[in-house]
């Protein structure tokens, strides 16, 4: 089946500080890469979503100055949190959809990236 | 009120119970996700459906579009199944998904 990839899978970080999350499609090329949010306790929720060669779309409250995503290539999406502060500590998830699917609604989730920002 | 709403949002069971996880949307969607996420935080993609039903393994998932439902089935479960399962659909043509709360499943010995 379709794999992705998360790197690193946990990150600390002193306050003030960039962070750089890595998302790789590992065995098929993704057209679409999206990242999610999700706090402690709550579900998760769309932060933006990124094509491959064009800027990404933010959702609605998301900084795109904060939350800089780059689609470079078909397999890796990179979210860097940029002057990250305590309250950007979150889970941060990345799932992937293939160019090829049959289906438009398949897509397939990385394994999460723990960030803490003291 | 939320889009996606789960029932129940915690359920305790003993080893070998049959499960079942509701989930109801209010909006017309297009396909309906069944997601697992464990205690470490991966997230494993269940099912993706559109119509009907599936089967994988000892888990079922089925869907009715017209009443705007869905359920999530675990026969014989067993402690390895305990995770968060979450429910989460696509609306329209679009690849985005809007989730829901979450079900939090603890089977026990």
């Amino acid at each position: 089946g379709a794999v992705v990839s998360q790197h690193p899978s946990w990150v600390i970080c002193k306050s003030g500080t960039s962070v750089k999350i890595e998302c790789r499609s590992l065995d098929f090329q993704a057209t679409t890469m999206f990242w999610y949010r999700q706090f402690p306790k709550q579900s998760l929720m769309l932060m933006a979503t990124s094509n491959e060669g064009s800027k990404a779309t933010y959702e609605q409250g998301v900084e795109k100055d904060k939350f800089l995503i780059n689609h470079a290539s078909l397999t890796l999406s990179t979210l860097t949190v940029t002057s990250a502060h305590p309250e950007d500590s979150s889970f941060y998830i990345c799932s992937a959809k293939s160019g090829t699917s049959r289906f438009f609604y398949e897509q397939y989730f990385g394994p999460g990236t723990r960030l803490t920002v003291t | 009120k939320n889009e996606v709403e789960q029932s129940p949002q915690n359920l305790t069971a003993q080893e070998g119970e049959f499960i079942t996880i509701n989930c109801s949307y209010s909006v017309g969607i297009s396909a309906l996700h069944w997601l697992q996420q464990h205690p470490g935080g991966g997230i494993v993609s269940l099912f993706m459906l559109s119509s009907g039903k599936k089967k994988h393994g000892r888990l079922i998932a089925t869907i009715n579009i017209q009443e705007k439902h869905s359920s999530l089935h675990i026969t014989a479960s067993h402690p390895r199944d305990s995770a968060v399962y979450i429910c989460a659909v696509n609306t329209g043509t679009a690849s985005k998904l809007t989730f829901g709360t979450g079900t939090r499943l603890q089977v026990t010995l």
